[in-house]
């Protein structure tokens, strides 16, 4: 059974960085394709980062320059370090296994989320 | 950058079939894939190449797609089902991955 455990969220304020992580178990984290998906408080779901298992990045325009994903393949963790951060990135944070081939991505696997609070 | 747009509420009489609706230029080119959320949790996925089910998913839900829209279809509605259904596809920038559709809250009468 896949199970992807978020943590590392909290209370920061403007300008502020956290890092979070995402343990995996039922999936080696090297050998997929792990995304980070954010929901901001009331509204819907907006892709963050992938990064591929061949270790390509990439990241949505919202983050780009300031958020870093990476791995580490000795813990099969994944982690998105969040930098330069704004009340606008106040959102849960879920990590979740990506499938991606051709015409089709779909995030088949989502950990239960972490919650990032950016505020004075 | 593109966008899929979702009706924001949906209601459906129990047991009866409801079908939510996802529009945008990117269908087209892509395949949808559908999420359930219930408060609290995270999404899940119930279908995917717009019409295949996870395992575990109950065969009541089913996808389809016509020109540039893409429809969750469940038939025969149960309590449980009452949740937010985000629809999502590529984006047409390549880099730009994946984009969601702003969420369907769907009221099970």
């Amino acid at each position: 059974e896949v199970q992807l455990v978020e943590s590392g969220g909290g209370s920061v304020q403007p300008g502020g960085s956290l890092r979070l992580s995402c343990a995996a178990s039922g999936l080696t984290v090297s050998n997929n394709y792990m995304s980070w998906v954010r929901q901001a408080p009331g509204k819907g779901l907006e892709w963050v980062s992938i990064m591929y298992s061949g270790g390509n990045t990439y990241y949505a325009d919202s983050v780009k320059g300031r958020f870093i994903i990476s791995r580490d393949n000795s813990r099969n963790t994944l982690y998105l370090q969040l930098n330069s951060l704004r009340g606008e990135d106040t959102a849960v944070y879920y990590c979740a296994r990506s499938t991606i081939f051709g015409v089709v991505i779909y995030f088949d696997n989502w950990g239960q989320g972490t919650q990032v609070t950016v505020s004075s | 950058s593109s966008e899929l747009t979702q009706d924001p509420v949906v209601s459906v009489a129990l047991g009866q079939t409801v079908r939510i609706t996802c529009q945008g230029d990117t269908l087209r080119s892509y395949y949808a894939s559908w999420y359930q959320q219930k408060p609290g949790q995270a999404p899940v996925l119930v279908i995917y190449d717009y019409n295949n089910r996870p395992s575990g998913i109950p065969d009541r839900f089913s996808g389809s797609k016509s020109g540039n829209t893409a429809f969750l279809t469940i038939s025969g509605a149960q309590a449980e089902d009452e949740a937010d259904y985000y629809c999502s596809s590529r984006d047409n920038v390549v880099t730009r991955f994946a984009i969601f559709g702003g969420g369907t809250k769907l009221t099970v009468l």
